[in-house]
């Protein structure tokens, strides 16, 4: 299975301040359909996973544009522009290039 | 928007088989994608148990596989998720998803007693 590995695994920001997390996976996740099938997400304290961003940078329905996906190959980054209070919880990265889909272990932001 | 809901027992017994099921109401299994489980135990990370298409073909995580049944049911809608022998370890609030996230349910958590 490709391991995917979160730095930082905490991260505390000040709200109104850029904030940014780092993803990277044991292999490239260039899909043989030349797509790269790397998602964020967000899970609030006490609610369910949300999907932010998918295929490395496109942002999910309704998602806020301070959000922002970049990366390639193996390495990748979300970011967030200004932090607002909304935005406190962990942070995923998944990859869905090779099943099973497997998780990054976690980026806690707090404020 | 495709609104999943889950449906489970609430609490399970050592050694006994849990069985949940998921309604995928207003989507046609027939258009692909593989439709799935992923569960979160108290405090930790998110993790897949696995997943299966229409068409039969199933992935699962290796940790897993032994104890794992998936079926889905085109004309109800509906997947449904099987694991046996279970283990306070199983512990965990489970959540059926699409493969990719763009669909998911709530979660119903499930508490192992012995």
């Amino acid at each position: 299975d490709i391991v995917m590995t979160q730095t930082p695994l905490s991260s505390p920001v000040t709200l109104g301040q850029p904030a940014s997390i780092s993803c990277r996976s044991s292999q490239s996740l260039l899909h043989s359909d030349g797509k790269t099938y790397l998602s964020w997400l967000q899970q609030r304290p006490g609610q369910p996973p949300r999907l932010l961003v998918h295929e490395t940078s496109n942002r999910f329905s309704g998602v806020p544009d301070r959000f922002s996906g970049s990366g390639a190959g193996t390495d990748f980054t979300l970011k967030i522009s200004r932090v607002e209070t909304e935005d406190v919880g962990i942070y995923y990265c998944m990859q869905a290039t090779e099943f099973p889909p497997t998780f990054g272990p976690g980026t806690k932001l707090e404020i | 928007q495709v609104q999943l809901q889950e449906s489970g027992p609430g609490l399970v017994k050592s050694s006994e088989t849990l069985s949940l099921t998921c309604g995928v109401p207003g989507y046609s299994f027939k258009r692909g994608s593989y439709w799935g489980w992923i569960r979160q135990a108290p405090g930790k990370g998110l993790e897949w148990i696995g997943a299966i298409h229409q068409t039969g073909s199933t992935f699962y995580t290796p940790s897993l596989k032994s104890r794992v049944t998936f079926s889905l049911d085109t004309s109800r809608n509906q997947i449904s998720l099987k694991l046996t022998s279970v283990t306070a370890a199983d512990t965990a609030v489970y959540y059926c998803a699409r493969h990719d996230l763009f669909f998911r349910g709530q979660g119903t958590p499930v508490t192992v007693s012995s």
